[in-house]
């Protein structure tokens, strides 16, 4: 079945920008959404489709997605963007069909 | 306004069976895919199955087949998850979760969630 790798943490000074990297083979060719959960909280989009942003989401947030990698950034960060950040996709490849990655915890410094 | 509302989760012993029920407001139940989704306290998100859109096709995570069955009673718009055979390691917030758009491939909307606890 499909696999999303995602670095566990990542931490980042206030103002600074965030890279949040999931890979996953051949991942280019995958529609990848980003989740982002609070302490206690369900996961919330943030981004969808490798790079739509919902609204109500800063346009802090982009993303990207390209040969084996997506990638989640977070530009000037704030202290409220400090929760885990999850990747997602569908595999139509088998029936293992939705994958999540391991999630990273996004700390600011 | 889209909602959903799970209820169900509690504490029972291993072995034993809880049925999870996500109640849907908002939208035709089988108008979009919908799943499980559980979260181990401490852990990451694990996808635990799915119903597709049209209630046609069903998939389950390796860990949970054979014990687990999702189901969709279109007359009460309700996502039901029936868990036999309960084990520690099932132990999570179970969240149901909607498909924002009519493809597979859409990202999902998340219920609050409901704490299963497999304990003697």
């Amino acid at each position: 079945s499909y696999v999303l790798t995602q670095p566990p943490s990542v931490s980042v000074a206030p103002g600074k920008t965030a890279t949040i990297t999931c890979g996953g083979n051949n991942i280019g060719s995958k529609s990848v959404h980003w989740y982002q959960q609070q302490p206690g909280q369900a996961p919330v989009v943030v981004i969808y489709y490798d790079n739509d942003r919902p609204s109500g989401i800063p346009e802090r947030f982009s993303g990207s997605n390209s040969g084996n990698t997506a990638t989640l950034t977070i530009s000037r960060v704030e202290a409220g963007d400090e929760a885990d950040y999850y990747c997602h996709v569908w595999d139509n490849t088998g029936d293992h069909p939705e994958v999540f990655g391991g999630g990273t915890k996004l700390t600011v410094l | 306004e889209v909602q959903l509302e799970e209820s169900g989760g509690g504490l029972v012993q291993p072995g034993g069976s809880l049925r999870l029920s996500c109640a849907a407001s908002g939208f035709t139940l089988n108008s979009h895919a919908m799943s499980w989704v559980r979260q181990a306290p401490g852990k990451g998100l694990e996808w635990v199955s799915v119903l597709t859109g049209g209630g046609g096709t069903t998939y389950y995570a390796d860990s949970v087949k054979g014990r687990f069955t999702i189901s969709g009673d279109i007359s009460t718009n309700t996502l039901y998850l029936q868990m036999n055979s309960l084990r520690a390691e099932d132990t999570a917030v179970y969240y149901c979760a909607k498909k924002t758009g009519f493809t597979n491939s859409s990202p999902y909307y998340w219920g609050q969630g409901t704490l299963v606890t497999v304990s003697s």
